[in-house]
């Protein structure tokens, strides 16, 4: 079985400030990692994916996330928070096999303030 | 990004009628997968297809069946539909290439 876990459901930062969003996952196997951003009234669109190659891995608009085995997380960072990133956020989880089915997070809803 | 679309993008109906949601993909990708989004609950998945003819249950499979006679095309239907079925469903599609999933823009279903 494979779970994630994205800790806030609402995170707030000023224009220009650290973005820092959380997840944990459960996977019995080794995982794959995806974050997807979801603009107003449109589909998911990926940011960025991890699938155990380098551990560092960044994406689009200036976001990354580190895989950190240990502790069992993938959160997503960009160093300078902008208007146009606020967005609703999804981590998931899939592995290969099972028909690939990915397991999304509850979502984090990112608000920037001037 | 992969050419996916759904139709309709919004629908209303009536409690106990059928609805069948469309998923047309252009990339030939193997598997297809329909998702419904409701607050706090993130997408949660309701049966996926990996191939033509071949499909199986997701998570909240209840009350919803699907088909898939061409590569391209996933329908998803709701035999009779309830109240709890009102949603946003979302379909995706995956490449096998870079195991990733890629979505449509979704469609919003209010069971009146």
């Amino acid at each position: 079985a494979q779970s994630v876990t994205q800790l806030g459901s609402h995170v707030s930062v000023s224009e220009g400030a650290l973005v820092l969003l959380r997840c944990n996952y459960s996977s019995s196997v080794p995982p794959y990692l995806f974050w997807y951003v979801q603009y107003p009234n449109q589909g998911l669109q990926l940011l960025l994916k991890y699938t155990s190659a380098a551990t560092l891995v960044k994406g689009i608009n200036g976001f990354e996330a580190e895989f950190k085995k240990s502790e069992t997380s993938f959160h997503l960072t960009k160093p300078s928070a902008h208007m146009s990133d606020a967005a609703e956020y999804f981590c998931a989880v899939s592995r290969t096999g099972g028909g690939n089915k990915l397991t999304f997070g509850t979502g984090t809803q990112l608000k920037v303030e001037l | 990004d992969a050419g996916i679309t759904q139709s309709p993008r919004h629908k209303v109906t009536e409690t106990g009628t059928p609805v069948t949601l469309r998923c047309h993909q252009t990339e030939n990708h193997r598997y297809m997968y329909w998702y419904r989004q409701d607050p706090g609950h993130g997408l949660r998945l309701i049966h996926y297809s990996y191939g033509v003819k071949d499909t199986d249950k997701g998570e909240v499979s209840d009350g919803y069946s699907v088909s898939r006679s061409k590569t391209e095309d996933f329908l998803l239907t709701l035999e009779s539909a309830t109240s709890s079925q009102t949603s946003v469903y979302f379909c995706a599609s995956r490449q096998d290439s870079t195991d990733t999933q890629y979505f449509g823009p979704g469609t919003r279903l209010t069971v009146l």
